[in-house]
């Protein structure tokens, strides 16, 4: 069964530092597409990066990236130049391509706060 | 491109009572999804559309909820007799699969926060 871990309820980083986000992930599928989402405290889920199985190489968006490592099963969060907006939960996520579903199953997530 | 809606915002109700709440997606996506978030924790998947067919739920999922979606636009949630275990974020995604199914990417409104007095 598909199962995505974070073990950092909450994480302080200065303001223009990096900071790395742990994820491990669980599955038997070789297909999978694994997503970090951030949730700042107006509630709604912004999507951020997206990595496929079969990619070869690790995905970038401006200031976020994510350190792909597939024998590990692990998918962590690297945001470069912190910024005081940063400051958020930050959920792991990930779906199979095969089997009966569909969903896009979350971890618990990680609270970063950026300190000026 | 608004992005997806949700109402209410906020839902204040008295145990027993029913709500509806109305989730308006990304115009282009066909499709919708449920998901249940509680205080600490990750959303939970409860249903998802593709055009008007309900294709899963979660056994998450009791008798007390349903879902419709009628025309394979806006989707409404229905909670009935609610109670309260129910109080918790309810967000809507939708999407647009392209390529491989694993890489469909989920845009979220901001959720109906749901408190059961």
């Amino acid at each position: 069964a598909q199962k995505i871990t974070q073990t950092q309820p909450g994480m302080f980083v200065q303001e223009k530092e990096a900071v790395t986000l742990d994820c491990t992930y669980d599955t038997s599928d070789p297909s999978y597409g694994l997503f970090w989402y951030k949730q700042p405290s107006s509630g709604e889920m912004i999507f951020l990066i997206y990595q496929g199985s079969y990619d070869q190489q690790n995905a970038t968006e401006g200031r976020y990236s994510l350190n792909f490592q597939k024998a590990r099963k692990s998918a962590n969060l690297v945001i470069s130049a912190s910024q005081l907006g940063d400051s958020a939960m930050y959920f792991c996520a990930m779906r199979e391509a095969e089997g009966a579903t569909n969903k896009l199953i979350f971890g618990t997530g990680t609270l970063l706060a950026v300190q000026p | 491109d608004t992005g997806v809606s949700q109402n209410p915002r906020h839902k204040i109700t008295k145990r027993g009572q029913n709500v509806t709440f109305r989730c308006d997606p990304i115009s282009e996506h066909n499709r919708l999804y449920w998901y249940r978030q509680t205080l600490g924790q990750g959303p939970e998947f409860l249903t998802y559309f593709q055009n008007e067919a309900q294709l899963e739920k979660s056994r998450l999922l009791s008798d007390r909820f349903s879902a419709e979606r009628p025309k394979g636009s806006f989707s409404t949630l229905e909670i009935q007799r609610t109670e309260q275990g129910d109080s918790a974020m309810y967000l809507c995604a939708s999407g647009e699969r392209t390529g491989l199914p694993s890489n469909e990417k989920l845009f979220f409104g901001s959720g109906t926060q749901l408190s059961v007095l």
